[in-house]
């Protein structure tokens, strides 16, 4: 039974380009969530969807960051003209039921040069 | 502003020996906290969680104290081992909250 995938697992970009994480959440499980995580803290919710659908956004900045949740496929975070602040790890976690328990996946690590 | 307050940022314990971490919560809407381990390169993996209708759990050499009143919950890891060395998060979920809301995490060293 495979886990949370996400790829790719390292990703570099310059300042102004656009980068794109992609996660697949365990099977069966229909929530996914996204993460960030900035070096010696702790994670940050962004974002919670469902498939097409976003049901909580309240951790994303306002500009640049958007998910989406296809009916086919996996979720994807995008980030548009990356700056050197954008650098972390972002996290996928999915989850059977929406309520508590959340798996994670190993991450994508973004470097903004 | 949710927040959980974990200490302490570091601990470097004996094998063989008790690892306590602690957290603290405001939010009394909070009703489900788990604890995550973090190996470096890796992503956070679920440890052991617990309701607040319980005061301890325990699975293997890991417990979660809770104390509802104090609004504060512990993971203790019994005969710790070098390979427990990790980042150990704690974190809190409830209250219409969709997310996670994590502590700053604690860096543990078992020492052989």
């Amino acid at each position: 039974n495979a886990g949370v995938m996400q790829n790719p697992r390292h990703l570099v970009r310059r300042r102004g380009q656009e980068a794109r994480l992609r996660c697949s959440p365990m099977k069966g499980h229909s929530h996914v969530y996204w993460y960030r995580q900035l070096p010696e803290e702790g994670l940050k919710f962004m974002v919670y969807l469902q498939k097409e659908n976003i049901i909580d956004e309240s951790g994303m900045p306002k500009e640049r960051f958007s998910a989406e949740f296809p009916k086919e496929g996996p979720s994807i975070l995008r980030i548009q003209q990356v700056v050197r602040g954008d650098s972390a790890a972002y996290f996928c976690a999915s989850s059977p039921l929406g309520q508590g328990e959340q798996f994670f996946g190993p991450g994508t690590r973004l470097t903004v040069l | 502003q949710q927040q959980v307050k974990q200490s302490p940022q570091s601990l470097i314990v004996q094998k063989g020996g008790i690892s306590i971490i602690n957290c603290a919560y405001e939010n009394t809407a909070f009703d489900y906290f788990p604890w995550y381990q973090q190996f470096p390169g890796k992503g956070p993996a679920l440890l052991i969680a617990i309701r607040p209708d319980v005061s301890e759990k325990k699975e293997g050499r890991f417990t979660i104290s809770f104390n509802k009143s104090a609004k504060q919950f512990s993971l203790h890891i019994m005969d710790s081992q070098p390979g427990d060395s990790a980042t150990y998060f704690c974190a809190a979920i409830g209250g219409g909250a969709d997310g996670l809301t994590f502590g700053k995490g604690t860096h543990l060293i078992i020492q052989p």
